[in-house]
Order: structure tokens, then C-alpha cells, then sequence
């Protein structure tokens, strides 16, 4: 069947850490890899796509990588800051099943000052 | 410019009751989405809207649901007959084209309490 999981629900890094968040996925073959950011109340906020042919995004101070081979894609935010804290989301898109973007449950990142 | 928004922000409701809930897309998105997140959850796919038609419904949990969008924007889901387990936070997005290769621009999600 099947699956998107992202790493362990909750992840606790100190201010000025680098937070590095996973998901992996199984049985799909995604032509673009989005993560999108979600903070309490509100609706998710996108904050980068990578596509299938790319190994590595960059933007400001977060960095996705993209491995087809490993059926993953890591999330990565440097110099982290209280304000980061937020829930993360990665949502993948195959051309070959299903025409919509669907959603891992997310990771909860908190960020100690 | 605005955003996506939606209607009501917040709906309390008896079982058995329908509910209708709005979204108004971004102007000129051509693509529209409703996801429904339970608390704590991730978030689940209702259906998928290009232009005023639906190509993707797979998502709908049940007869009880469906969603209409008139004039290639605003567009209502409908639930007929709530069930408690139909409580949780109804979102809505919007994208210029494509689902995978556009980024999608959510709304602040009508929260659904089913009594």
C-alpha cells in the first residue's frame, strides 16, 4: 500500500541547531516533493518544491534534498530560531495514481530558546 | 492582494443537520482543493477542482458529501446530514494550474463541530 511518514511526531532542537526533518515514502513515484509549514489555527504555508530530477532546493536558511533511490527527502533548517517552531509537512504528487497532492501527518518542531 | 478565504470560521452543528461550508479561491487560480484534518492529523483529500469541473472526487468520504464551484471560483461543500465523526477543520486551497508542480495557497479552515 501506500505511505507517507515523516519522523517521529515531535522534535525538540536547541535555538541555533540545525533541525533536520525526514519523510520517506512507499509505492509511489512522485514527480514533485513539497514541504509546507503549519502553525496553530491556521492553514498550511508552502515553502518549497523540489522535482524529481533535483537532488537539493535552497532557500534562505532551508535546504531539501530529494532521493529517488531512497524514496526520501530530508528537510533541513539551519540556525534554527524560537520562531520556527511550527509543524512541518511534506506532500508528494504521482503523475501515475492519484491526480492530487497528498499529505505525510507532519512533524511537530519546537525550537528552545 | 487577498488570500484564500473561507466561510464559516467556525460552524457548530446538531447530527442529522446539513451544513454548507465556502471557499473563495484566489482570483485567476484555476485549481481548487478541500482537505479535511482531524486533530492531531494530517490532512486528508476531499476532492480537487480544474476550472468548474471535478476530476479527482475519490477523496469524499461518503454520499453525504459532495462540492460544487460555479464560475471557475467560489466553491461549497456540502455535507448533508453530520455525523460526529464528520467533526474537524475543513480547509480549502487554491493553485494557478497544476496540483503537483503549483504550490497551493490554503484558506484558515472552517472549523466543524458536530454535536
Amino acid at each position: 500500500s501506500q505511505k507517507i511518514e515523516q519522523n517521529s511526531e515531535a522534535l525538540n532542537i536547541q535555538e541555533g541547531k540545525t533541525a533536520t526533518l525526514t519523510c520517506n515514502y512507499t509505492n509511489y513515484s512522485p514527480a514533485y516533493l513539497q514541504w509546507y509549514r503549519q502553525d496553530p489555527g491556521r492553514g498550511p504555508v508552502f515553502l518549497l518544491l523540489i522535482r524529481e530530477n533535483e537532488k537539493e532546493k535552497r532557500k534562505e536558511r532551508l535546504k531539501v534534498t530529494f532521493d529517488t533511490t531512497l524514496k526520501q527527502s530530508l528537510f533541513h533548517i539551519t540556525a534554527s530560531q524560537p520562531a520556527d517552531s511550527a509543524t512541518y509537512l511534506c506532500a508528494l504528487w504521482d503523475s501515475g495514481s492519484a491526480r492530487q497532492l497528498t499529505f505525510g501527518s507532519g512533524t511537530q518542531l519546537t525550537v528552545l530558546p | 492582494g487577498a488570500g484564500v478565504s473561507q466561510s464559516p470560521s467556525n460552524k457548530v452543528t446538531e447530527k442529522g443537520k446539513d451544513v454548507e461550508l465556502r471557499c473563495d479561491p484566489i482570483s485567476g487560480h484555476t485549481a481548487l482543493y478541500w482537505y479535511r484534518q482531524s486533530l492531531g492529523q494530517g490532512l486528508e483529500f476531499l476532492i480537487y477542482f480544474q476550472g468548474n469541473s471535478a476530476p479527482d472526487k475519490s477523496g469524499l468520504p461518503s454520499d453525504r458529501f459532495s462540492a460544487e464551484r460555479t464560475g471557475g471560483s467560489v466553491s461549497t461543500l456540502t455535507i448533508q446530514r453530520t455525523q460526529q465523526e464528520d467533526s474537524a477543520v475543513y480547509l480549502c486551497a487554491s493553485s494557478l494550474n497544476q496540483p503537483g508542480s503549483d504550490e497551493q495557497f490554503f484558506g484558515p479552515g472552517t472549523r466543524l463541530t458536530v454535536l
